[in-house]
């Protein structure tokens, strides 16, 4: 879908080294938000906003910081990665109002 | 207690047959509710949404039981295309958050 784009794709870093994770939307979207997804764990929710300069934490922000200075960047920032943020990454937007949401291609990060 | 479960499958059936997935949520405040489909190592696409009515899309029906907190996927005649893991959401109240079932597996023999 191309109104939504993540980068990297794919990424290895070392543990202890900060990691900055964008998601870019062309469509305008006020909501936009950052899940992980793991084994057993499902997608769950790191951050989210809900305009330029407002963000709130999910259920698993320890660790990851977030920024949107533009409404079409959003951007995740693990301060200093560790292997448990070993994960894929899925950023999404609220598309349609009613909730549903549409989500980027994923990052896939290894932390070693 | 998770807020949505799921049985994670895997659930293997011929093509044509008909299969049905069942997904529990814990909030009864709950408002809103969705099917996603994801197919391996990819992003997961909007099935479709759930309402009270219960409501059909082709060759997929969803179902929603407030009293008993469960929503119902059935899917009849089933592709090899179907093969995919599909996940169960809902919305915590009047938010814009959305909260994930693991999801269940599903993989249609020849």
């Amino acid at each position: 879908d191309a109104g939504i784009t993540q980068s990297p794709r794919h990424k290895v870093t070392e543990t202890g080294t900060p990691v900055t994770l964008r998601c870019h939307q062309t469509e305008n979207h006020r909501y936009m938000y950052w899940y992980r997804q793991d084994p057993g764990h499902g997608l769950r929710l790191i951050h989210y906003s809900y305009g330029v300069k407002d963000t709130d934490k999910g259920e698993v922000s320890d660790g990851y910081s977030v920024s949107r200075s533009k409404t079409e960047d959003f951007l995740l920032t693990l301060e200093s990665a560790t292997s448990s943020q070993t994960s894929v990454y899925f950023c999404a937007i609220n598309r349609d109002g009613n909730y549903g949401y549409t989500f980027g291609s994923g990052t896939r990060l290894t932390v070693v | 207690r998770k807020e949505v479960e799921q049985d994670p499958g895997p659930f293997n059936v011929p093509e044509g047959a008909t299969v049905a997935f069942n997904c529990t949520y814990s909030n009864s405040a709950s408002q809103s509710f969705f099917w996603y489909r994801q197919d391996c190592r990819k992003e997961p696409k909007l099935l479709m949404s759930v309402y009270s009515s219960g409501n059909e899309d082709g060759r997929f029906t969803a179902q929603l039981n407030r009293a008993s907190q469960y929503i119902s996927l059935l899917i009849r005649d089933s592709k090899l295309s179907d093969s995919a893991t599909y996940l169960c959401v809902v919305t915590p109240g009047a938010t814009n958050k959305l909260i994930f079932g693991t999801g269940t597996l599903l993989a249609v023999q020849p």
